[in-house]
């Protein structure tokens, strides 16, 4: 199932500046994941946060989780040129079996 | 960090033929991998969990007869896309967890079938 959701799903920034992109869910989860792809490539994987997690960092990604919510934000902060690329949320749903839900994907457009 | 192949990366069929596209873990061991299917601009949607010495584990609406998938060992998994229609084009990636690793899954980088 499909049970993530991004919005926006289309970003266009200038070089430098931040992104932030939000995802939301509806199950209970046991951890949600961060992915990068760039255009016809497989996927690259950013950054896990647990269910007991709230924030977490890791370069210039900074991840936060509200389980209350069911939300989870990605922001890149000072972003280049050579992140452009879709960025899709995944869900690891309690009783899963680890199978992961994507969301619709973000689109980012980081122009040089 | 945990490497995953797909073999081929782009592949051109007639209607009506069978392709098989493989997936190897290249450094470590998976008991279990991951098919996803994704269409142009679109998510990825799960089609099956391929899981090491038993049958797959298909998602709903996944035919899987028309989709055969093989986990003949720890580093390997198969899926056979038969008789092919130009409806199967799409792009097709494979996932791998490391049986002693963390919860993050590891993706294969694709393969783009076109069917004419």
């Amino acid at each position: 199932s499909q049970q993530g959701e991004e919005d926006p799903q289309a970003l266009s920034i200038q070089e430098g500046e931040n992104a932030t992109m939000n995802c939301s869910y509806k199950t209970s989860i046991n951890n949600l994941q961060w992915y990068r792809q760039n255009s016809g490539r497989g996927l690259v994987h950013l950054i896990l946060i647990r269910s007991n997690e709230r924030e977490k960092h890791s370069g210039r990604l900074r991840v936060t989780l509200d389980t209350s919510k069911k939300s989870s934000s990605l922001l890149i902060t000072a972003s280049r040129a050579a992140d452009t690329a879709s960025y899709f949320c995944a869900t690891d749903e309690w009783g899963g079996n680890n199978r992961l839900a994507f969301g619709k994907g973000n689109q980012v457009v980081v122009i040089p | 960090g945990a490497v995953v192949s797909q073999h081929p990366s782009r592949v051109i069929c007639k209607s009506g033929t069978s392709v098989k596209i493989e997936c190897r873990s290249l450094d470590f061991q998976a008991t279990t991998m991951f098919w996803y299917r994704q269409f142009p601009k679109q998510s990825l949607m799960l089609m099956a969990t391929s899981n090491e010495g038993s049958k797959a584990t298909y998602e709903q609406g996944v035919e899987k007869d028309k989709f055969l998938i093989n986990h003949a060992s720890l580093t390997l998994s198969t899926l056979t896309v038969t008789s092919a229609h130009p409806e199967d084009s799409s792009f097709y990636i494979c996932s791998a967890r490391d049986l002693g690793g963390l919860l993050e899954q590891y993706f294969g980088p694709g393969t783009r079938l076109t069917v004419t």
